[in-house]
């Protein structure tokens, strides 16, 4: 199994700032991922945070908009960019060791909410 | 595209009670199948798994089947207690790659 480290855990932000979460985890994972769950509904994948590349981001989901970084295998961070009310969700970092057909972990998630 | 259809909550249910939540998924290949849990003010936790055609997953005394002839992944216990209300997720993984696809999530209220 995997502990993720995910901060902060919750944020009240003004609308047109900027976030950075952080992600960290005990053991080196080859896959990284970052998910949103917004008010009442299911998680949605955002993107997959690449180790020394750039992420690969699902449709709707656009670079300008959650930019993510992934120095190394322990650690990655989203930045929600120009925030408005809408972007109000938990954000998760989710690890897999990468091998077929593993569970993923999570962390605890961050709960952002944009006034 | 991979889909994962859950039924839709909330279930509420009496201590004692049997308990089905429905899952059925759509998906290319021969997807791996998870039901996870999310406790109130908590993140996700794996409940159980199955990677392959009738395996049966279980945990805490919750059960669940992988049925490819159905595809569908039904999560059961056959005595639920107050301390399961919870969020429970249905999802599935592309066997190439980890990340997941949900299920819109069903709220389970057991009160006693």
């Amino acid at each position: 199994s995997a502990v993720i480290s995910q901060k902060p855990s919750r944020d009240i932000c003004q609308r047109g700032t900027s976030l950075t979460i952080q992600c960290q985890v005990d053991s080196q994972v080859t896959m990284m991922f970052w998910y949103r769950q917004q008010p009442g509904q299911s998680l949605t994948l955002i993107a997959t945070a690449n180790q020394g590349s750039e992420a690969t981001y699902e449709s709707g989901f656009v670079i300008d908009k959650f930019p993510i970084s992934r120095p190394n295998l322990t650690f990655s961070t989203l930045t929600v960019s120009n925030m408005s009310p809408e972007d109000s969700s938990i954000y998760l970092c989710s690890v897999s060791p990468g091998q077929t057909n593993t569970e993923a972990f999570f962390g605890q998630g961050t709960r952002l909410t944009v006034v | 595209g991979d889909s994962v259809t859950q039924m839709e909550g909330p279930v509420t249910l009496s201590e004692e009670a049997f308990l089905t939540i429905n899952c059925t998924y759509t998906a290319t290949g021969y997807p791996s199948l998870f039901w996870y849990v999310q406790y109130p003010g908590e993140g996700l936790q794996l409940l159980l798994k199955a990677t392959k055609a009738d395996d049966k997953g279980s945990n805490k005394g919750f059960e669940a089947t992988y049925r490819k002839e159905t595809t569908s992944f039904h999560l059961e216990k056959g005595s639920v207690q107050v301390s399961d209300s919870a969020v429970y997720f249905c999802a599935l993984s592309d066997p190439t790659a980890s990340k997941l696809t949900f299920g819109t999530g069903t709220r389970l209220q057991v009160t006693l």
